[in-house]
């Protein structure tokens, strides 16, 4: 059974980067078919795709962040991981890893998730 | 690229049948048949319910059901039982920039 697990810092100052990493167990970051993304969701709101990476390479996002974030993916630990520079308070959310079923561009459904983790932006 | 939009919250009695909206554009839930759903209880991450407008995932109840007609794409859920009582999500592949788009949510309460 395919599992994912968010890590990294709960707290960030504004203005620095948020980094969180997602570790995948019960499967291969490199099986053909799927990119591996970041969907966060702010207390009490709805749902909003970061952005997506195929394990070789292939990366979109969500023009909204204005080049803030970045993801990349360390196939010898099976890992991709989110950057997420110059946060302010309305960067504070839930952060979910997630796989996505790679039928069109950047992913088309989401079939696993990370259980979540809250990042707080403090001023 | 907005959200799909969908009502702020459904309700229904155990028993009924109820539905979601996901209004999209022609950039996305019109164009393409890609939209999917999921269910998120409180404090939990989503769960994935339908994929490519239609598709249910194994382990998902045949009470859950999707369509799509035009910009809008539906999710119906028949025999309405006490745990279904979540917040919806659809999303979509969008032929924009933002690439995948997720709808407002829907709360769904069981009387």
């Amino acid at each position: 059974q395919l599992q994912l697990q968010e890590s990294g810092p709960g707290l960030v100052k504004a203005s620095e980067t948020l980094s969180l990493t997602c570790t995948v167990s019960g499967g291969s970051i490199t099986s053909s078919g799927y990119y591996w993304g970041w969907i966060r969701q702010p207390p009490g709101k709805g749902l909003e795709w970061i952005g997506s990476i195929y394990h070789s390479g292939g990366t979109y996002y969500n023009p909204s962040l204005k080049s803030r974030a970045t993801i990349f993916v360390d196939t010898s630990k099976n890992q991709f991981s989110l950057k997420l520079s110059s946060v302010t308070a309305a960067d504070t959310a839930v952060y979910y890893c997630a796989r996505l079923a790679a039928i069109t561009l950047a992913g088309t459904w989401i079939d696993y998730w990370g259980q979540g983790t809250l990042v707080t932006v403090s001023s | 690229q907005s959200a799909l939009t969908q009502p702020a919250s459904v309700s229904g009695s155990p028993g009924q049948s109820i539905a979601i909206s996901c209004t999209g554009t022609s950039s996305d839930v019109g164009t393409y048949d890609y939209v999917s759903w999921y269910q998120q209880h409180p404090g939990k991450a989503p769960k994935l319910m339908i994929y490519e407008v239609t598709n249910r995932p194994s382990g998902v109840s045949n009470r859950f059901s999707g369509s799509k007609s035009g910009n809008t794409a539906s999710l119906t859920i028949s025999g309405l039982q006490a745990e279904d009582e979540a917040d919806y999500y659809c999303s979509s592949y969008t032929s924009s920039s933002t690439f995948f788009v997720f709808g407002t949510g829907t709360k769904v309460t069981v009387l």
